[in-house]
């Protein structure tokens, strides 16, 4: 069965520094690759997806990068974190773009 | 360019009381439609998916939600609610290689 990782569950950065969270996927191959974030007291907000190795579309300008160096990985990036970057970041994956199954969250507290 | 509604940001019932949670899309082509819980600081869980055939879609935890064309609708309702339905609920549809949410439902359980 598929299964999908998402570390660290919590993390507390201060505002300037880097971030890395990480999402890996198993038992799929070829999995569609999505990150998202979620604002207090808001919706869902896609970030980023990828359909491939290397292919990752951004949805909304922002100071996050994402990347796919492997099939079943997909990591979420910045250089240097802004307050506004506090919130709670899902990923998800999809098999030909159809039913999406999520992560457990990282919640990212920029102080 | 689809999108989805969801009408009522908030909810609250009574336990026992009937769950009505409202859900508006708009799509140029036939719609494939979701139905997903959020707890706590956990990801996404899926509740139900609409494909096609039969519009009364059964999902987990004695939910249920009808499609209905005519109406741009796709509804969640459950008859009786029980302490442990208290969530947010997102309805979703799918576009091109990605999912459009709605901005979520909030449902409080009143003892």
């Amino acid at each position: 069965s598929q299964t999908i990782h998402q570390w660290p569950a919590t993390l507390v950065q201060p505002v300037g520094s880097p971030l890395s969270l990480e999402c890996t996927v198993e038992g799929t191959s070829n999995p569609n690759l999505y990150w998202y974030r979620q604002a207090a007291g808001r919706g869902l907000q896609l970030l980023f997806y990828s359909v491939g190795i290397g292919q990752i579309s951004s949805e909304v300008p922002q100071n996050l990068s994402a990347s796919r160096p492997q099939d079943r990985q997909f990591i979420l990036s910045s250089k240097k974190l802004l307050l506004s970057d506090s919130g709670f970041y899902l990923c998800a994956w999809s098999a030909l773009g159809n039913i999406q199954y999520f992560g457990a969250g990282t919640r990212l507290s920029v102080l | 360019a689809q999108s989805v509604t969801q009408l009522g940001s908030h909810v609250s019932v009574s336990e026992g009381a009937l769950v009505l949670l409202r859900c508006n899309y708009s799509s140029s082509v036939p719609p494939y439609l979701f139905w997903y819980v959020q707890y706590p600081n956990q990801g996404l869980q899926l509740l139900l998916k609409y494909t096609t055939g039969a519009t009364l879609v059964k999902g987990i935890n004695g939910f249920e939600a009808e499609f209905k064309k005519s109406e741009t609708s796709f509804h969640l309702t459950k008859p009786s609610a029980h302490m442990s339905d208290a969530a947010e609920y997102f309805c979703a549809l799918q576009g091109a290689q990605k999912l459009v949410f709605g901005q979520g439902t909030r449902l409080t359980i009143n003892p």
